[in-house]
Protein backbone atom coordinates (compact mmCIF):
# COMPACT_ATOMS: atom_id res chain seq x y z
CA UNK A 1 0.00 0.00 0.00
CA UNK A 2 1.96 3.34 -1.55
CA UNK A 3 -0.56 4.99 0.33
CA UNK A 4 -2.09 8.65 -0.62
CA UNK A 5 0.29 10.42 -3.48
CA UNK A 6 0.81 13.91 -4.16
CA UNK A 7 2.34 16.26 -5.87
CA UNK A 8 4.48 18.74 -6.13
CA UNK A 9 5.32 18.38 -2.61
CA UNK A 10 6.25 22.27 -2.58
CA UNK A 11 5.26 25.02 -5.32
CA UNK A 12 6.20 28.51 -5.39
CA UNK A 13 4.66 29.94 -8.27
CA UNK A 14 4.12 33.88 -8.98
CA UNK A 15 0.49 35.97 -8.51
CA UNK A 16 -1.24 35.46 -11.85
CA UNK A 17 -0.08 32.03 -12.49
CA UNK A 18 -2.21 28.74 -12.73
CA UNK A 19 -1.34 25.76 -10.62
CA UNK A 20 -2.16 22.46 -10.11
CA UNK A 21 -1.54 19.79 -7.51
CA UNK A 22 -2.18 16.54 -8.30
CA UNK A 23 -3.41 13.00 -6.21
CA UNK A 24 -3.39 9.84 -6.30
CA UNK A 25 -5.57 8.06 -3.83
CA UNK A 26 -4.83 4.74 -2.41
CA UNK A 27 -6.68 1.90 -4.96
CA UNK A 28 -9.91 0.58 -3.85
CA UNK A 29 -10.92 3.89 -1.82
CA UNK A 30 -13.80 5.45 -3.11
CA UNK A 31 -13.78 8.82 -1.43
CA UNK A 32 -11.49 11.65 -1.94
CA UNK A 33 -10.35 15.16 -0.21
CA UNK A 34 -9.56 18.17 -0.82
CA UNK A 35 -8.07 20.28 2.70
CA UNK A 36 -6.64 23.19 2.89
CA UNK A 37 -4.50 24.07 5.93
CA UNK A 38 -3.74 27.52 7.16
CA UNK A 39 -2.17 29.10 10.64
CA UNK A 40 -5.26 30.90 10.48
CA UNK A 41 -8.25 28.91 9.72
CA UNK A 42 -6.43 25.27 10.07
CA UNK A 43 -7.70 22.36 8.31
CA UNK A 44 -10.82 23.33 5.78
CA UNK A 45 -12.50 20.90 3.60
CA UNK A 46 -12.61 22.60 0.01
CA UNK A 47 -14.11 19.43 -2.03
CA UNK A 48 -14.91 15.71 -1.90
CA UNK A 49 -16.09 13.13 -4.18
CA UNK A 50 -17.27 10.39 -4.04
CA UNK A 51 -16.94 7.18 -7.16
CA UNK A 52 -14.86 10.35 -9.00
CA UNK A 53 -18.56 12.24 -8.41
CA UNK A 54 -18.24 15.93 -6.71
CA UNK A 55 -20.29 15.66 -4.03
CA UNK A 56 -20.22 18.92 -1.57
CA UNK A 57 -17.99 21.51 -3.32
CA UNK A 58 -19.23 24.33 -0.59
CA UNK A 59 -15.67 24.77 0.83
CA UNK A 60 -13.65 26.09 -2.62
CA UNK A 61 -13.18 29.86 -1.62
CA UNK A 62 -13.74 31.34 -5.17
CA UNK A 63 -13.99 30.26 -8.94
CA UNK A 64 -10.60 30.40 -8.80
CA UNK A 65 -10.51 27.19 -7.66
CA UNK A 66 -11.63 23.77 -9.64
CA UNK A 67 -11.05 20.37 -9.05
CA UNK A 68 -11.56 17.52 -11.54
CA UNK A 69 -11.38 13.67 -10.39
CA UNK A 70 -11.38 11.89 -14.41
CA UNK A 71 -10.87 8.47 -13.23
CA UNK A 72 -10.39 6.72 -9.60
CA UNK A 73 -7.02 6.63 -9.46
CA UNK A 74 -6.15 10.68 -9.73
CA UNK A 75 -7.40 13.99 -8.93
CA UNK A 76 -6.14 17.68 -9.57
CA UNK A 77 -6.80 20.67 -7.75
CA UNK A 78 -6.51 23.78 -9.88
CA UNK A 79 -6.12 27.45 -9.02
CA UNK A 80 -6.52 29.73 -11.77
CA UNK A 81 -5.22 32.67 -11.61
CA UNK A 82 -3.15 32.38 -8.27
CA UNK A 83 -3.25 34.75 -5.41
CA UNK A 84 -0.92 35.18 -2.59
CA UNK A 85 -3.35 34.61 -0.53
CA UNK A 86 -3.89 31.20 -1.39
CA UNK A 87 -0.75 30.06 0.22
CA UNK A 88 -1.07 26.90 2.12
CA UNK A 89 -0.44 23.45 2.67
CA UNK A 90 -3.16 21.61 0.70
CA UNK A 91 -4.05 18.05 1.63
CA UNK A 92 -5.56 15.12 -0.51
CA UNK A 93 -7.10 11.86 1.71
CA UNK A 94 -9.26 9.16 0.72
CA UNK A 95 -11.26 6.82 2.49
CA UNK A 96 -13.05 3.79 1.95
CA UNK A 97 -16.13 3.64 3.62
CA UNK A 98 -18.20 6.45 5.29
CA UNK A 99 -16.87 5.45 8.83
CA UNK A 100 -13.59 4.63 7.62
CA UNK A 101 -10.67 7.00 9.08
CA UNK A 102 -9.21 9.17 6.20
CA UNK A 103 -5.40 8.25 5.07
CA UNK A 104 -3.84 11.73 3.97
CA UNK A 105 -0.94 12.78 1.49
CA UNK A 106 2.25 14.42 2.59
CA UNK A 107 0.34 17.70 1.63
CA UNK A 108 1.97 20.23 -1.29
CA UNK A 109 3.02 23.08 0.13
CA UNK A 110 1.76 26.16 -2.09
CA UNK A 111 3.69 29.44 -1.68
CA UNK A 112 2.46 32.28 -4.47
CA UNK A 113 4.92 35.34 -4.43
CA UNK B 1 -23.07 22.61 12.26
CA UNK B 2 -20.67 20.20 14.29
CA UNK B 3 -17.78 22.27 15.76
CA UNK B 4 -14.89 20.90 17.65
CA UNK B 5 -12.80 22.85 20.22
CA UNK B 6 -9.21 22.30 21.36
CA UNK B 7 -8.91 24.75 23.89
CA UNK B 8 -5.37 24.35 24.14
CA UNK B 9 -2.78 25.85 21.54
CA UNK B 10 0.25 24.37 22.84
CA UNK B 11 1.47 22.14 25.77
CA UNK B 12 4.18 20.77 26.78
CA UNK B 13 5.51 17.42 28.95
CA UNK B 14 8.83 15.77 30.16
CA UNK B 15 10.09 12.73 28.50
CA UNK B 16 8.39 9.78 30.25
CA UNK B 17 5.06 11.95 31.82
CA UNK B 18 1.59 11.73 30.83
CA UNK B 19 0.36 14.02 29.61
CA UNK B 20 -3.73 15.01 28.17
CA UNK B 21 -5.04 16.85 25.10
CA UNK B 22 -8.62 18.21 25.60
CA UNK B 23 -11.14 18.29 22.82
CA UNK B 24 -14.84 19.25 23.12
CA UNK B 25 -17.45 19.18 20.43
CA UNK B 26 -20.95 19.81 19.77
CA UNK B 27 -23.50 18.13 17.44
CA UNK B 28 -27.00 17.45 17.33
CA UNK B 29 -26.72 13.20 16.09
CA UNK B 30 -26.60 10.49 18.40
CA UNK B 31 -24.04 8.45 16.25
CA UNK B 32 -20.95 9.81 14.61
CA UNK B 33 -17.11 9.02 14.98
CA UNK B 34 -13.90 10.81 17.04
CA UNK B 35 -10.31 10.61 15.99
CA UNK B 36 -7.14 12.02 17.34
CA UNK B 37 -4.72 13.01 13.88
CA UNK B 38 -0.77 13.89 14.62
CA UNK B 39 1.22 15.77 12.74
CA UNK B 40 4.37 15.97 13.37
CA UNK B 41 7.06 18.41 11.57
CA UNK B 42 7.24 16.28 8.92
CA UNK B 43 3.90 17.81 7.69
CA UNK B 44 2.23 13.77 7.74
CA UNK B 45 -1.40 13.56 8.99
CA UNK B 46 -1.25 10.21 11.06
CA UNK B 47 -4.09 8.98 12.45
CA UNK B 48 -3.69 8.11 16.11
CA UNK B 49 -6.70 6.94 17.47
CA UNK B 50 -10.52 6.34 16.91
CA UNK B 51 -13.70 6.33 19.14
CA UNK B 52 -17.18 5.03 17.62
CA UNK B 53 -19.63 7.28 19.94
CA UNK B 54 -21.97 4.09 20.11
CA UNK B 55 -19.15 2.45 22.19
CA UNK B 56 -18.96 3.17 25.98
CA UNK B 57 -15.36 1.64 26.11
CA UNK B 58 -13.14 4.22 26.32
CA UNK B 59 -10.59 3.50 23.16
CA UNK B 60 -6.91 2.47 23.25
CA UNK B 61 -3.96 2.35 21.32
CA UNK B 62 -0.81 1.42 23.05
CA UNK B 63 0.81 4.50 24.78
CA UNK B 64 -2.44 6.13 23.39
CA UNK B 65 -5.97 6.09 25.14
CA UNK B 66 -8.84 8.22 25.13
CA UNK B 67 -11.43 9.61 27.71
CA UNK B 68 -14.83 9.67 26.08
CA UNK B 69 -17.63 11.39 28.18
CA UNK B 70 -20.72 11.46 25.40
CA UNK B 71 -23.04 13.14 27.42
CA UNK B 72 -20.29 16.37 27.97
CA UNK B 73 -19.14 15.80 24.49
CA UNK B 74 -15.67 15.86 25.42
CA UNK B 75 -12.52 13.48 24.08
CA UNK B 76 -9.49 13.84 25.21
CA UNK B 77 -6.12 12.14 24.53
CA UNK B 78 -3.60 10.62 27.33
CA UNK B 79 -0.18 10.38 26.19
CA UNK B 80 1.66 8.10 28.53
CA UNK B 81 5.46 7.47 28.23
CA UNK B 82 5.80 10.68 26.81
CA UNK B 83 8.46 10.08 24.04
CA UNK B 84 10.55 13.03 22.16
CA UNK B 85 8.76 11.20 18.81
CA UNK B 86 5.40 12.55 20.06
CA UNK B 87 6.29 16.09 19.42
CA UNK B 88 3.59 17.48 17.00
CA UNK B 89 0.59 19.21 16.55
CA UNK B 90 -2.47 17.12 17.76
CA UNK B 91 -5.87 17.46 16.12
CA UNK B 92 -8.84 16.14 17.11
CA UNK B 93 -12.04 15.74 14.56
CA UNK B 94 -15.68 14.83 13.92
CA UNK B 95 -17.53 12.71 11.49
CA UNK B 96 -21.12 11.89 11.66
CA UNK B 97 -22.09 8.28 11.05
CA UNK B 98 -22.32 7.68 7.07
CA UNK B 99 -20.66 11.10 6.69
CA UNK B 100 -17.42 11.32 4.56
CA UNK B 101 -16.53 14.49 6.27
CA UNK B 102 -13.75 15.37 8.97
CA UNK B 103 -14.55 18.83 11.13
CA UNK B 104 -11.23 19.55 12.69
CA UNK B 105 -10.06 21.25 15.92
CA UNK B 106 -7.71 23.82 15.35
CA UNK B 107 -5.20 21.90 17.26
CA UNK B 108 -2.71 21.91 20.23
CA UNK B 109 0.76 21.75 19.66
CA UNK B 110 2.77 18.75 22.04
CA UNK B 111 6.12 19.55 22.80
CA UNK B 112 8.00 16.44 24.63
CA UNK B 113 11.24 17.96 26.65
CA UNK B 114 14.06 15.71 27.32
Amino acid sequence: DAGVIQSPRHEVTEMGQEVTLRCKPISGHNSLFWYRQTMMRGLELLIYFNNNVPIDDSGMPEDRFSAKMPNASFSTLKIQPSEPRDSAVYFCASSSRGDSPLHFGNGTRLTVT
Amino acid sequence: AQTVTQSQPEMSVQEAETVTLSCTYDTSENNYYLFWYKQPPSRQMILVIRQEAYKQQNATENRFSVNFQKAAKSFSLKISDSQLGDTAMYFCAYSGAGSYQLTFGKGTKLSVIP
